[in-house]
């Protein structure tokens, strides 16, 4: 497809995982990458992984990388309140000028 | 403290003015970017410079200008040529080569 392409919601309660789940576009992508926005904020990037990964973890974070099927997933274990926020899934191919955003997915924790 | 600093964070503008942004970092970063945020989409490239006095188009450049007199500082103007310009703008920077792109907080642009 021609979109970087997310789910827009996703909710779950406090001390679940989370899996925020990411298709994306170009099996030449280099990086791909997780940006957290939350309300009224910009974006921060929260990890990216390069494309020769599978997986990378980070402390409650982690992403897995399918480069066939050109999937890319972010679990955040022990979901807390304030991980809810807007994520953004985005792909390059070398440099920041020609990154690709998805229309990131809301996730709400409940208590 | 080391950032990039957007303002005003809200914006009012009446149909057919232009309105600049401002975008300025102190993180000695060499590349600069403006994206334009719709509800239910991804974040769209407007422009993006690289180094001062020079920039190039982005995915969505039409009734946008953009400066770089300066390193530090990367204004956003949007014109009257701009048909739908109420939208959240944000800026980001980057060291040249760098995987990470630093944002600012982002300015709401309304047209009333």
């Amino acid at each position: 497809g021609e979109d970087v392409e997310q789910s827009l919601f996703l909710s779950v309660r406090e001390g679940d995982s989370s899996v925020i789940n990411c298709t994306y576009t170009d099996s030449s992508s280099t990086y791909l990458y997780w940006y957290k926005q939350e309300p009224g904020a910009g974006l921060q990037l929260l990890t990216y992984i390069f494309s020769n990964m599978d997986m990378k973890q980070d402390q409650r974070l982690t992403v897995l990388l399918n480069k066939k099927d050109k999937h890319l997933s972010l679990r955040i274990a022990d979901t807390q309140t304030g991980d809810s926020a807007i994520y953004f899934c985005a792909e390059s191919i070398g440099g920041n000028n020609d990154m690709r955003f998805g229309a990131g997915t809301r996730l709400t924790v409940k208590p | 403290d080391g950032g990039i600093t957007q303002s005003p964070k809200y914006l009012f503008r009446k149909e057919g003015q232009n309105v600049t942004l401002s975008c300025e970092q102190n993180l000695n970063h060499d590349a600069m970017y403006w994206y334009r945020q719709d509800p239910g989409q991804g974040l769209r490239l407007i422009y993006y410079s690289q180094i001062v006095n020079d920039f190039q188009k982005g995915d969505i450049a039409e009734g946008y200008s953009v400066s770089r007199e300066k390193k530090e500082s990367f204004p956003l103007t949007v014109t009257s040529a701009q048909k739908n310009p109420t939208a959240f703008y944000l800026c980001a920077s980057s060291a040249w080569g760098d995987t990470e792109a630093f944002f600012g907080q982002g300015t709401r642009l309304t047209v009333v």
